[in-house]
């Protein structure tokens, strides 16, 4: 089965740190591009950060570029998103999403982690 | 950054009607354009990809149409199960950006 599971969401203060992770599962990690997509509460959903198939180019939304960080380990499987100086305006729930064969829409999604940035 | 505008922001039909949402883009996405439907508390779900292709598994009641900055998607006859909120995104250009989305609800 193919599958997202993301973790490392929580509670953090303002200006901290987080690391986000996603496992992947059931497909050939190593031959797509990688991307991580935010909704906040009751919001619309939000591209955030994207990688290549092998990481090495990296992409960022203009509202987290410089304080956040994509990269991904292909021996695990594994998609990862360094987020620093973090700020209320970054609360949401951060979804894992694989995009399509030469194409950037993500028809595999997991189903979310939650990160609360609050004093 | 491209700027997708989706309407209308809220859209009421009955179950069996048809549904036509709206998408459009800033500058020339060309048919790089997906659609997502998603339901509370779920993620979002591909439909359509490439403007017009319907993802994996996705009924034939869905269908996708346009090219450039304008697009639609076209839900033929409307059940129980497609009332959710649905986005489009397009992925011409870096940053990928959504819509802000339609929720279809019942009339």
């Amino acid at each position: 089965e193919v599958q997202l599971l993301e973790s490392g969401g929580g509670l953090v203060q303002p200006g901290g740190s987080l690391r986000l992770s996603c496992a992947a599962s059931g497909f050939t990690f190593t031959s797509y591009a990688m991307s991580w997509v935010r909704q906040a509460p009751g919001k619309g959903l939000e591209w955030v950060s994207g990688l290549s198939d092998t990481g090495g180019s990296t992409y960022y939304a203009d509202s987290v570029k410089g304080r956040f960080t994509v990269f991904r380990d292909n021996s695990k499987n594994t998609l990862s998103l360094q987020m620093n100086s973090l700020s209320p305006e970054d609360t949401a729930v951060y979804y894992c999403a694989k995009a399509m064969w030469t194409t950037d829409a993500f028809d595999i999604w997991g189903q979310g982690t939650m990160v609360t940035v609050s004093s | 950054e491209i700027v997708m505008t989706q309407s209308p922001d809220t859209l009421s039909v009955s179950p069996g009607e048809r549904a036509t949402l709206s998408c459009r883009a800033s500058q020339s996405v060309s048919s790089n354009l997906a659609w997502y439907q998603q339901k509370p508390g779920q993620a979002p779900r591909l439909l359509i990809y490439g403007a017009s292709t319907r993802a994996t598994g996705i009924p034939a009641r869905f269908s996708g149409s346009g090219s450039g900055t304008e697009f639609t998607l076209i839900i033929s006859s409307l059940q129980s199960e497609d009332f959710a909120v649905y986005y489009c995104q397009q992925y011409n250009n870096w940053p990928l950006t959504f819509g802000g989305g339609t929720k279809v609800e019942i009339k």
